[in-house]
């Protein structure tokens, strides 16, 4: 299984509620990243778990509350949202946590949309 | 302040002939730099990757160039193939788990 997957593929979502974004991978990698995506720009990084424990946050406010149960699995959790948060999110994963080693795969993406 | 920069968004090619992609990057700390392709609704894909210590790497009709005193590396296709038509993203290895992205160049290859 060479692939990351990411569900749902795409949310819509109100201001006041509360959903969860998952992502998960079986290529064994021990990193793994959140990018957020906006229009006409380039992925945007959010947070990078490696071995499982929380490694960047890249001052992202607190609406989003990423969690790493296992190895294998990373989720985004939502709550209060506006709608410029609205974007695709974007699931990575690399095989040793250093970017600079290895090429991060990336998932197709969650199209987020906030009303 | 973008530490990484494409200038060209757009960038059209007649098929059989070849693809320059460029970008600029302003962090001389930056050692690996990669390229990615980005189809719409779907994720980047890896294309092609240099480490700083080389100045050119090969994969198939994929080539990159690093010119480490100009800060500037640049992607070549040749020949450009109808398939090739997607977003290209420069991107910088910063630190050790960080990806620095360019704004992206749209690619299309014309029969």
């Amino acid at each position: 299984d060479t692939e990351v997957t990411q569900t749902p593929k795409h949310l819509v979502m109100g201001m006041t509620n509360k959903k969860s974004l998952k992502c998960e991978q079986h290529m064994g990698h021990r990193a793994m990243y959140w990018y957020k995506q906006k229009a006409k720009k380039p992925p945007e990084l959010m947070f990078v778990y490696s071995y499982e424990k929380l490694s960047i946050n890249e001052s992202v406010p607190s609406r989003f509350s990423p969690e790493c149960p296992n190895s294998s699995l990373l989720n985004l959790h939502l709550h209060a949202l506006q709608p410029e948060d609205s974007a695709l999110y974007l699931c990575a994963s690399s095989p040793s946590g250093l970017a600079g080693v290895g090429e991060q795969f990336f998932g197709p993406g969650t199209r987020l949309t906030v009303l | 302040d973008q530490q990484v920069k494409q200038n060209s968004p757009s960038l059209s090619v007649q098929e059989g002939r070849i693809s320059i992609l460029n970008c600029d990057y302003t962090n001389s700390m930056f050692d690996y730099f990669l390229w990615y392709k980005k189809y719409p609704a779907e994720g980047p894909t890896f294309l092609i990757s240099i480490s700083s210590i080389k100045d050119k790497n090969e994969d198939g009709r994929f080539t990159v160039f690093l010119n480490k005193s100009a800060k500037h590396l640049s992607l070549h296709i040749v020949p450009s193939q109808p398939g090739d038509s997607a977003v290209y993203f420069c991107a910088a290895v910063e630190g050790a788990q960080k990806l620095v992205f360019g704004q992206g160049t749209r690619l299309t290859i014309n029969p």
